[in-house]
């Protein structure tokens, strides 16, 4: 079974700009939740994502934004970038049948905002 | 506020058994997870408690005390692949994800 997905690995992009972050989940998996990775904050919360709907989100701003698709592909979107966004962004998936109990985690997405 | 403690460090020697703390303080606490990240890894699942006790699996195991807000992760004959940095993770209210801010261990040779 294929792991979890993210595209692109690495990205450049200057305060201002947007970019988009592509997750796709474990066949079968339909829920999907982001974080961000920084060296002093740890694993930061984002939003989980399940069935095409936001279950719950974290407390960032509105800046950050996600949706899933149907395929229960995901993406996550942050506009007006600025230099504390600089992270690593990870998305997990799950069968998101119960609370809690195993995720899995890809790759993660290294952003750099300069 | 909703936070989970744990120590930032950890060194132990190889063969030897580790103990990682973790303290929470988190609105509709459903269970705790851990998780292991090798440097420029992805974190791994290792375990959950939705109940008190001791939960193992091979060298690692976990415990929960929901009463006082506490859990600890052990990892036993210690082996160089161990160093990595653990997380716990709380299950807060439905489907919203609480990391530590992670452990990270060191295994001496």
């Amino acid at each position: 079974k294929a792991g979890v997905t993210q595209t692109p690995r690495y990205l450049i992009k200057t305060r201002g700009q947007q970019v988009t972050l592509s997750c796709s989940p474990i066949s079968g998996h339909r829920s999907v939740s982001w974080y961000q990775q920084t060296p002093g904050q740890g694993l930061q919360f984002l939003f989980e994502y399940f069935s095409e709907t936001q279950r719950n989100k974290g407390n960032f701003p509105g800046r950050f934004s996600g949706r899933q698709f149907s395929n229960s592909r995901s993406e996550m979107n942050v506009s007006t970038l600025e230099l504390g966004d600089s992270a690593l962004y990870l998305c997990a998936s799950s069968s998101g049948a119960g609370e809690g109990g195993e995720q899995f985690f890809g790759p993660g997405t290294r952003l750099t905002v300069l | 506020g909703q936070s989970l403690e744990q120590p930032s460090e950890v060194t132990a020697v190889e063969g030897a058994i580790v103990q990682i703390n973790c303290t929470y303080q988190t609105s509709g606490f459903y269970g705790l997870s851990w998780y292991q990240q090798h440097d420029g890894g992805a974190p791994t699942f290792l375990s959950y408690n939705a109940l008190d006790g001791l939960e193992e699996t091979g060298r690692f195991s976990s415990f929960l005390s929901r009463s006082d807000s506490y859990g600890y992760l052990l990892l036993q004959e210690l082996q160089m692949k161990d160093s990595a940095s653990y997380f716990c993770a709380a299950t807060s209210g439905t489907y919203k994800y609480i990391f530590g801010t992670g452990t990270r261990l060191k295994v001496l040779a």
